[in-house]
């Protein structure tokens, strides 16, 4: 099993440019989720979804849009990108309501 | 939004000393805590998921205990080692059992 996978590690982008960020789990698992990781503010959950076509807002939502068609991906999507966007981007996946989350490695994003 | 609190913020202990912190939340409505480890440039790493009232979970020399009717988790560290220099994150799952709340994370650093 590769476990949660994120593609691309690194970008950088300019300000108003959008990119998608892929997350993939090959474990099965119902739940998945989006984090950012910025200094001093620990994990903060940005969009999740709890199976197979769907999705719902976090903490944090705003400026970002997901999409859950396969179970086993999870898309981020910034469709106009701010600085305030840069940050570590951490996608995580759980089996059940007993079970550890799983992180993947992480996408570092750079906004100028 | 649910408030969970790690302290202390930072830790620095010699090798060989036994450390314990705190992760403390308002209420015990929620489905699991969580403990997770986190090292620098690697992504977070299960340690327990806990459940009941009363719960002790061990895995060497780390070790968790969890005390719903007053609010809090501990976790400890029995002989520190240099590897266990890292970031220890607790979260709670609430929201139907789908979304983990986490806190800022207590900050290890173990010296020789």
């Amino acid at each position: 099993n590769a476990g949660v996978t994120q593609t691309p590690k690194f970008r950088v982008l300019k300000t108003g440019q959008s990119m998608t960020l892929l997350c993939a789990q090959d474990m099965n698992h119902e739940y998945m989720y989006w984090y950012r990781q910025d200094p001093g503010m620990g994990l903060r959950l940005i969009h999740y979804s709890v199976g197979e076509g769907t999705t719902a807002k976090g903490e944090v939502p705003d400026g970002y849009n997901v999409s859950r068609l396969k179970k086993q991906n999870f898309l981020l999507g910034l469709e106009s990108a701010a600085p305030s966007q840069t940050s570590v981007y951490f996608c995580a996946s759980r089996y059940g309501t007993d079970y550890e989350q799983y992180f993947g490695p992480g996408t570092r994003l750079t906004v100028t | 939004i649910l408030n969970v609190e790690q302290s202390p913020q930072s830790l620095h202990v010699q090798e060989g000393d036994s450390t314990n912190f705190t992760c403390s939340f308002p209420s015990s409505n929620f489905y699991a805590l969580h403990w997770y480890r986190w090292e620098t440039a690697k992504s977070p790493e299960a340690l327990f998921v806990m459940t009941l009232n009363g719960d002790e979970k061990k895995k060497g020399r780390i070790s968790a205990t969890l005390n719903t009717k007053e609010g809090y988790s501990y976790l400890y560290i029995k002989g520190s080692q240099p590897e266990d220099s890292a970031t220890y994150l607790c979260a709670l799952l609430t929201g139907t059992a789908s979304k983990l709340t986490f806190g800022t994370g207590t900050r290890l650093q173990v010296t020789l």
